[in-house]
């Protein structure tokens, strides 16, 4: 099944921000919006937002999510250590029926 | 608390069957869609089944189609994926998820 869009890696320095895009389609992204996902190596995915900007409570604000048109966004500020990590984007397919996902982006931070 | 656990991952042969099992707990499981996803060792996420809160429909990616059932018990506060025909390529950590909740994982490795 077609996936979302997603850049392979970012890099980025401490303290500093990073933007993860993920792109999609009007049957994806762009109608039901997208989840984001954080994942350390050799742990399970963590829900990071659903829904464009729909944040857990127990996720820092420093995440934020978005999206124009067919294209989501991941924002995080102030760049940690611990933010070294792999990071997916998700959506439903209405076309599909069922969620599609990204290959992931690798952030880095220096 | 929100808990997703799931079980019944192991060693399965080609060929043979499995049943997952996602226990759910810290909110009302019956008001929810939830679905499976999987994560082959060093690979992307891959999302398998989907199952409405009523459990009157139910999704399959083609992966999986005709092998997987997926199925829940809203008054035991459970999910539930038999797995049967299984190949080398179903091994995966699966997870169950709801839109904004997820499970830690249980491993499925298949081989003779």
């Amino acid at each position: 099944q077609a996936g979302l869009t997603q850049p392979p890696s970012v890099s980025k320095g401490l303290r500093q921000t990073a933007t993860l895009t993920c792109t999609g389609n009007s049957n994806n992204v762009g109608n039901q919006g997208a989840a984001w996902l954080q994942q350390h190596q050799g742990h399970p995915p963590k829900l990071l937002s659903y829904r464009n900007d729909n944040r857990p409570s127990w996720i820092s604000e420093r995440f934020s999510a978005s999206r124009s048109g067919n294209t989501a966004s991941l924002t995080i500020t102030g760049l940690q250590p611990e933010d070294e990590a792999d990071y997916y984007c998700s959506a439903w397919d209405s076309s599909l029926s069922g969620w599609v996902f990204g290959g992931g982006t690798k952030l880095t931070v220096v | 608390e929100v808990q997703l656990v799931e079980s019944g991952g192991g060693l399965a042969q080609p060929g043979g069957s499995l049943r997952l099992s996602c226990a759910v707990s810290g909110f009302t499981f019956s008001d929810y869609s939830m679905n499976w996803v999987r994560q082959a060792p060093g690979k992307g996420l891959e999302w398998i089944s989907y199952i409405s809160s009523r459990s009157s429909t139910k999704y399959y990616a083609d992966s999986v189609k005709g092998r997987f059932t997926i199925s829940r018990d809203n008054a035991q506060n459970s999910l539930y994926l038999l797995m049967k025909s299984l190949r080398d390529e179903d091994t995966a950590v699966y997870y169950c998820a709801s839109e904004d909740r997820w499970g830690q994982g249980t491993l499925v490795t298949v081989s003779s």
